[in-house]
């Protein structure tokens, strides 16, 4: 079963734009984790936050987490044509698992 | 280099044949994982192992095996049982099970005629 849904399923926006993308889960976790996914390829980790932490920056990425609301969202400021890719939110719970979302996939138009 | 490797990254087979995909990893992790990816969804797992010559059922293990017999290796085997196997494969390890980053290999593309 898959816990995280991505919100919006698409997205397009112009070169310098921000892009803003959400994930709400159903259950409890220890962390969630945001991948990326350039078409046809592996997934490659971006950053993982706890669940006892609200933010955390990691160059132009700024994830946030409301464990209250059970929703994440990820922050690519001043977007690149390179950023173009699917993105993933995944959580962990004290399982040797992680769940992934069903993706938002950026367009980034130069 | 360091990471995670799988082969053939485009494989063809029959309808009624089984299949190995290989994955195998040089970054000493103990966990390893596959998942399926069907076009435009999520990730989906099928099995995964968090030692060697031991691994469980994922979400979706029906039609599909696996072993563990090196702590490098996790190849998958999909079986004439498995009703739709024409998907995108992903293997993955991680430092250990608990939830951590997970490395992805670059994928395998099966596609069963």
């Amino acid at each position: 079963s898959q816990q995280g849904e991505e919100d919006p399923q698409a997205l397009s926006i112009q070169e310098g734009e921000n892009a803003t993308m959400n994930c709400s889960y159903k259950t409890s976790i220890n962390n969630l984790q945001w991948y990326r996914q350039n078409s046809g390829r592996g997934l490659v980790h971006l950053i993982l936050i706890r669940s006892n932490e609200r933010e955390k920056h990691s160059g132009r990425l700024r994830v946030t987490l409301d464990t209250s609301k059970k929703s994440s969202s990820l922050l690519i400021t001043a977007s690149r044509a390179a950023d173009t890719a699917s993105y993933f939110c995944a959580t962990g719970y004290n399982t040797d698992k992680l769940i992934f979302g069903t993706g938002t996939r950026l367009q980034v138009f130069p | 280099d360091g990471g995670i490797t799988q082969s053939p990254k485009y494989l063809f087979r029959k309808e009624g044949q089984n299949v190995t995909l290989s994955c195998e990893q040089n970054l000493n992790h103990d966990a390893m994982y596959w998942y399926r990816q069907d076009p435009g969804q999520g990730l989906r797992l099928i099995y995964y192992s968090q030692i060697v010559n031991d691994f469980q059922k994922g979400d979706i293990a029906e039609g599909y095996s696996v072993s563990r017999e090196k702590k490098e290796s996790f190849p998958l085997t999909v079986t004439s049982a498995q009703k739709n196997p024409t998907a995108f494969y992903l293997c993955a390890s991680s430092q250990n099970s608990r939830g951590n980053e997970q490395f992805f290999g670059p994928g395998t593309r099966l596609t069963v005629l």
